[in-house]
């Protein structure tokens, strides 16, 4: 168990829709990274935030959007939702910028 | 940019050692990490590597760091089917220090 957890494990959906994903870090760490897991791509950054604030942002889609609140959890949204939006997504948290980023269970969309 | 490569597949009979090798091509990159992900699981973190190492051992794990050739391995030691997995090498690249993944190599031990 890293200590880092995420909600819901599994979500299913319909095309046009919008949903939360939702992660808790390892208590203590300020950082939460964000990526997704598809067949085709692989593992992708997506965002980064540290203490509230977005610090990096890799290849998220405009649709898709996230925040970190003062509790230091973070949640992702993702909009407008497409069938290629179907993925595992990963919340990872780290100490800070330049520490080791321990992963949580993930969350698998399924955009029908 | 940044790009991390893998082979895809490695098969090993249990209690040989496995090496899983990993080529990347940010030099800047400070930490070169391990994880490994199960099947429906995340990754779990093996071990990692400071840049300004060449190798670090961790009970069965041994990752060897070639700075020169940007190349990267990790070795288990007397492997059993538990570790059976995809095991992904990782760089850390970026002012975030985001992470690059490989693709990912599937390891499987055959009795």
């Amino acid at each position: 168990d890293s200590g880092v957890t995420q909600t819901p494990k599994h979500l299913i959906t319909a095309t046009g829709q919008r949903v939360t994903l939702r992660c808790s870090p390892r208590s203590g760490d300020l950082s939460v990274y964000w990526y997704q897991q598809s067949l085709d791509q692989g593992l992708q950054f997506l965002i980064q935030y540290y203490n509230g604030e977005e610090r990096a942002k890799g290849n998220i889609l405009e649709r898709f959007s996230a925040q970190q609140f003062p509790d230091l959890h973070s949640e992702l949204n993702l909009s407008s939702l497409e069938l290629g939006d179907s993925a595992l997504y990963f919340c990872a948290s780290s100490e800070g910028t330049a520490n080791e980023q321990f992963f949580g269970p993930g969350t698998r969309l399924t955009v029908l | 940019g940044e790009d991390v490569e893998q082979s895809l597949f490695l098969s090993v009979r249990e209690g040989d050692s496995s090496v899983i090798n990993c080529t990347y091509t940010d030099s800047s990159s400070t930490y070169l990490y391990w994880y490994k992900q199960e099947p429906g699981a995340g990754l779990q973190l093996l071990t990692y590597i400071f840049s300004n190492m060449d190798m670090k051992q961790d009970q069965r794990l041994t990752v060897l760091l070639n700075k020169k050739d940007k190349h990267l391995s990790l070795r288990i030691a007397d492997t059993q089917t538990g570790d059976s997995a995809i095991y992904f090498c990782a760089e850390s690249s970026g002012s975030a220090r985001q992470l690059t993944f490989g693709s990912g190599t599937q390891l499987t031990v055959l009795p």
